[in-house]
């Protein structure tokens, strides 16, 4: 079992409709949890992060932290074409002096207008 | 604000050979850290770099190696190339620690014949 889990897709949803991207892991010393945003032939992009549990608000985009569940989810209301991209969960607990990033194999998201 | 630059951005090599990357932090960021992605397996840790030191490293052969310049820049070696290395490389930043997230660059894609 892989630490983090994530579907790859792709889920296609119609432009505007609320999308849920989740992401289940196994380490429970993973205390930062954040959402990537990669669009083709670009590197990842950090949209938000977490610490611990609860929930984070910014603009369209909603970040959930269930640590009892170790179960992540990203929301993103009103759905835009712009939206199509490969989304990836990362989560990092203490490595050595550092925290390292494990990432989700990502879930690709097509917004269709 | 420059982002995180890496050069080339695109490579053939062929079986055998070595190939040296490189990576321009933002500036101010003292942590470099390299990941390998492929479609297979996703985003795949290889090394964190501080402070001219290797601070944390994935589970790679050591053919994989690199190295940090004190101006933070770094480079990433990969000697004997085999098929399996081809892949998109990114270099990604951090202030002191990633555990509240990365800025990436946009990678080297490299292709192994």
């Amino acid at each position: 079992q892989k630490e983090v889990e994530q579907d790859p897709g792709p889920l296609s949803v119609p432009e505007g409709a609320i999308v849920s991207l989740n992401c289940t892991y196994s380490n429970s010393a993973f205390q930062y949890f954040m959402w990537y945003r990669q669009y083709s032939r670009k590197g990842p992009e950090l949209l938000m992060y977490t610490y611990s549990s609860g929930n984070k608000e910014d603009g369209r985009f909603t970040a959930q932290v269930d640590k009892s569940s170790k179960y992540i989810s990203l929301f993103i209301r009103d759905s835009q074409p712009s939206d199509s991209a490969t989304y990836l969960c990362a989560m990092s607990g203490p490595s050595g002096g550092s925290y390292i990033p494990t990432f989700g194999r990502g879930t690709s998201l097509i917004v269709h207008p | 604000k420059a982002g995180v630059t890496q050069t080339p951005r695109y490579l053939i090599k062929t079986r055998g050979q070595q190939v040296t990357l490189s990576c321009s932090p933002i500036s101010g960021h003292r942590s470099v850290s390299w990941y390998q992605q492929t479609p297979g397996q996703g985003l795949q840790f290889l090394f964190e770099y501080f402070s001219e030191t290797q601070r944390n490293k994935g589970n790679f052969p050591g053919r994989f190696s690199g190295r940090q310049f004190s101006n933070s820049r770094s480079e990433m070696n990969v000697s004997t190339l085999e098929l399996g290395d081809s892949a998109l490389y990114l270099c990604a930043s951090s202030l002191e620690s990633p555990g509240s997230g990365y800025t990436f660059g946009s990678g080297t894609r490299l292709t192994v014949v």
